[in-house]
């Protein structure tokens, strides 16, 4: 069963509006989340995080959202740019009480974003 | 400052064959995660190392093993391999526990089965 879900496998926004991409999760013992970008050949790129604590968390253009009792996230892009053209991960993590554990990520499928000029 | 580094870039197998895959993370990161990406499942854990120990495991065969040297470095070990085992692997070392610092990834080594 999929713990962390995706349910749109792409999105395509205008250049200069709002990118908002969505991720579902099962898990309430999930204690952070994060979401990574990822293009073509490359590894994915941590973008932003979120504690389960907290609501809301912004850097720069990109602002996370969660809302616990739905469990569901967020990420909003303001304003979007061709450059964030990419594949998003959401991303949560389950903390395991192993010294020193950094615990395990589990993945959504991805949305794949495109920003066209 | 270098990023995680995973060696070989690609990677072609025979079924049946076994495979070593490389990985240095970032210099002072001493946790390092292997993921494994396919088109159909996504990325899946694999496992997680720390001071040379593992710490965590995914839901994977026992053919997939790893381990860490005391340098942080991590290789990751596939033996018999089979078909389905194509994908691409990734590395993520990370600095601490507090997450906001991520997990940096590899560009990954892209492994064929044949």
């Amino acid at each position: 069963d999929q713990q962390v879900k995706q349910n749109s496998p792409s999105l395509s926004v205008q250049e200069g509006r709002i990118s908002i991409l969505n991720c579902d999760y099962t898990n309430s013992m999930f204690d952070y989340f994060l979401w990574y970008k990822k293009y073509p050949a490359e590894g994915p790129t941590f973008l932003i995080s979120i504690s389960s604590i907290k609501d809301k968390n912004e850097d720069g253009r990109f602002t996370v959202f969660l809302n616990k009792s739905a469990k569901h996230l967020s990420l909003h892009i303001v304003p979007s740019q061709p450059g964030d053209s990419a594949v998003y991960f959401c991303a949560a993590r389950t903390l395991f009480p192993y010294g020193g554990s950094q615990g395990n990520l589990i993945f959504g499928k991805g949305t794949k974003l495109s920003v066209k000029p | 400052k270098a990023g995680v580094t995973q060696t070989p870039r690609y990677l072609i197998k025979t079924r049946g064959q076994q495979v070593t895959l490389s990985c240095s993370p970032i210099s002072g990161h001493r946790s390092v995660s292997w993921y494994q990406q396919t088109p159909g499942q996504g990325l899946q854990f694999l496992f997680e190392y720390f001071s040379e120990t593992q710490r965590n495991k995914g839901n994977f065969p026992g053919r997939f093993s790893g381990r860490q040297f005391s340098n942080s470095r991590s290789e990751m070990n596939v033996s018999t391999l089979e078909l389905g085992d194509s994908a691409l692997y990734l590395c993520a070392s990370s600095l601490g526990q507090d997450p906001n610092y991520g997990y940096t990834f590899g560009s990954g080594t892209r492994l064929t089965v044949v």
